[in-house]
């Protein structure tokens, strides 16, 4: 998984409850990046960071938020989860953006249960 | 409309099969054109990319792309079991915001 990890790799929660997720890379990639996986939609962009302190939106950023205070790590935080954040959250990192194509590697990704 | 439209199959076929994957894209900014595989429980890993139009071949596996139809293929020969796992194509416009497909699962049977 091209040194990505990620933490915790399942988690049960309850909702209006806080979570935040973990990635972890080893690469010094500058781009990260947060996605969910559900079943009829595929895997959708929730936010990225392109440098420390550096992130954006993408199509899906309503009720998360993102923090990167180091180079290797990107936090991605439910402020109150709700049953609706049920999904698979995959983190992938490159190397640069923009103007050619840059392989984006994935991580194992965590399987988070909003109950 | 989704940006990158795949059927979710699921697809079955005996070993040996040629396989073929495909998906529609409607945005005419895309360039580049990936395919990503993804096994049980894992994260998705790249297969191979296409830059525009054109074909691109590597090992068993081709890659298509047909941009006057916003047409993505791919091609698996002589489909191996190893070869059982979701299949996403995604497409991008060069900067780095990847549109993924819904994922298509396949079985091939020994």
């Amino acid at each position: 998984d091209a040194g990505i990890t990620q933490s915790p790799r399942h988690k049960v929660t309850e909702t209006g409850t806080p979570v935040t997720l973990r990635c972890h890379q080893t690469e010094n990639h500058r781009y990260m990046y947060w996605y969910r996986q559900d079943p009829g939609h595929g895997l959708r962009l929730i936010h990225y960071s392109y440098g420390v302190k550096d992130t954006d939106k993408g199509e899906v950023s309503d009720g998360y938020s993102v923090s990167r205070s180091k180079t290797e790590d990107f936090l991605l935080t439910l402020e109150s989860a709700t049953s609706s954040q049920t999904s698979v959250y995959f983190c992938a990192i490159s190397e640069s953006r923009g103007g050619r194509y840059n392989e984006q590697f994935f991580g194992p990704g965590t399987r988070l249960t909003v109950l | 409309q989704k940006e990158v439209e795949q059927d979710p199959g699921p697809l079955s076929v005996p070993e040996g099969a040629i396989v073929s994957l495909n998906c529609t894209y409607s945005n005419s900014a895309f360039q580049y054109f990936m395919w990503y595989r993804q096994y049980s429980r894992k994260g998705p890993e790249l297969l191979m990319y296409t830059y525009s139009s054109g074909n691109k071949e590597d090992g068993r596996f081709t890659a298509q792309v047909d941009k006057s139809s916003k047409y993505i293929s791919l091609f698996i020969r002589d489909s191996q079991p190893s070869d059982s796992a979701t299949y996403l194509c995604a497409s991008e416009t060069g900067a780095n915001n990847l549109f993924f497909g819904t994922g298509t699962r396949l079985t091939v049977i020994p």
